[in-house]
């Protein structure tokens, strides 16, 4: 079935950054927006960032204005999301997540309900 | 931003009741544009409802959702052992936002 496939867990130290991808399996990338949110340990889900993996505009919240780097592999079929400047509250499971209706152009950026889920990646950022 | 707070923050029931689960959104959500997912412990979640009240792929019609504008309810008509789990509903009418969970456990 359709999947969302992510690398695995990753552990540094504060002021590192982090590398996450996230692969399609059994589906086209390229046809449906990707997301990433994160869960902090026995919190809630808190949404990060789009990306249209097509043509590779990004959006994110604003929270993580100046650390957040989303990118896309069309050769690959993956995207990556790059979190910098970690701190112990980076401390998460991050997830990405397909749009549920399929993307309509290369340079749009649209919110949508999430079909698709990746398993999760573990961040654990400690000294 | 839209903030949704959902209530209550844990709903004790013996399986075979009825769940209840209500989100509410600080402003008007447009085009129906709200989903609800279910997270089990140690996994990622999973899409139950979008649009209200569209039931996902393969989501068992025990699960039912309502509202419109500011006030949306997940319903479950009778609880199955499976369906004990953390509830969150999203909105996606401006960019992306979550409620902060509804855990659903066995009385």
């Amino acid at each position: 079935q359709v999947q969302l496939v992510q690398s695995g867990a990753e552990m540094k130290e504060p002021g590192a950054s982090v590398k996450v991808s996230c692969k399609g399996s059994r589906y086209t990338l390229s046809n449906h927006y990707i997301y990433w949110v994160r869960q902090a340990p026995g919190q809630g889900l808190e949404w990060m960032g789009i990306i249209n993996p097509r043509g590779g505009a990004t959006s994110h919240t604003q929270k993580f204005q100046g650390r957040i780097t989303m990118t896309r592999d069309t050769s690959r079929s993956s995207v990556h999301m790059e979190l910098s400047s970690l701190t112990s509250e980076d401390t998460a499971v991050y997830f990405c997540a397909r749009s549920g209706d399929a993307m309509v152009s290369d340079a749009t950026l649209d919110y949508n309900y999430m079909d698709v889920w990746g398993k999760g990646t573990t961040v654990i950022v400690s000294s | 931003e839209i903030v949704l707070t959902q209530s209550p923050d844990t709903l004790s029931l013996f399986p075979g009741e009825r769940a209840t689960l209500s989100c509410r959104a600080s402003q008007s959500v447009s085009s129906n544009s709200l989903a609800w997912y279910q997270q089990r412990p140690g996994q990622a979640p999973r899409l139950l409802l979008y649009g209200v009240s569209n039931r996902a792929t393969g989501v068992p019609d025990r699960f039912s959702g309502s509202g419109s504008g500011t006030d949306f309810t997940l319903t479950i008509s009778r609880l199955e052992p499976v369906d004990f789990a953390v509830y969150y509903c999203q909105q996606y009418a401006g960019s992306n936002t979550f409620g902060q969970g509804t855990k659903v456990e066995i009385k």
